[in-house]
């Protein structure tokens, strides 16, 4: 199976630039999306295919895929940026899909 | 407004079944690829299974052929059957809709999602 591996958590001062790794095996090959989920919340849709953003996603969101590690980036962090962070894809070697572990951003 | 709304969760004992319903609205389930997403209470987000538009369905191998994913068409519902049901299936469960980009056809990022509902598997 295809494991795609985390940080458990991240912290980042107000305004500064958030990054969250997602590790997997030659993952640059593959399609990666990204969901933000708030305390007992639905997951939200921030990034798919890698980088793009679905519409009222604010462009401080951006996602970039390479090699062996596909990352989001949240940049001028706001407090309501604080929530749990999870990295998606296909994988199509055994038509399945896979959640990372989860990144919780901090907001100092 | 476009929105899917599960139910069907609750207690059940071990060994037991359970069946979630998911409803949508301002959208064709039976039109759109869906899919069954479950977190454990303080934990991840764990993929469960899929039914495509054309109605060939996917199953996490952790499952071993507990569930089955199918949908009514006339009530534009989604369902997850779930039987045999052990301690590691209590979860939140969510349904979600796979995204479809104008242009681009459908991408397999999940861009509507459900509420969820709780199940509990405990004696």
């Amino acid at each position: 199976s295809y494991v795609l591996t985390q940080p458990p958590s991240v912290s980042v001062a107000p305004g500064q630039t958030a990054r969250i790794t997602c590790g997997g095996n030659n993952i640059e090959t593959k399609s990666v999306h990204w969901y933000q989920q708030k305390p007992g919340q639905a997951p939200v849709l921030v990034v798919y295919d890698d980088s793009d953003r679905p519409s009222g996603i604010p462009e401080r969101f951006s996602g970039s895929n390479s090699g062996n590690t596909a990352t989001l980036t949240i940049s001028r962090v706001e407090a309501g940026d604080e929530a749990d962070y999870y990295c998606h894809l296909w994988y199509s070697s055994s038509d399945r899909y896979v959640f990372g572990t989860g990144t919780k951003v901090t907001v100092l | 407004e476009v929105q899917l709304v599960e139910s069907g969760g609750g207690l059940v004992q071990p060994g037991g079944s359970l069946r979630l319903s998911c409803a949508a609205s301002g959208f064709t389930v039976s039109s759109n690829h869906m899919n069954w997403v479950r977190q454990t209470p303080g934990k991840g987000l764990e993929w469960v299974s899929s039914i495509y538009s054309g109605g060939n369905t996917y199953f996490a191998d952790s499952l071993k052929g507990r569930f089955t994913i199918f949908r009514d068409n006339s009530k534009n519902t989604l369902y997850l059957q779930m039987n045999s049901l052990g301690a590691e299936d209590t979860a939140v469960y969510y349904c979600a809709r796979r995204f479809y980009s104008e242009g681009r056809g459908y991408r397999h990022a999940f861009d509507i999602w459900g509420h969820g509902t709780m199940v509990t598997v405990s004696s």
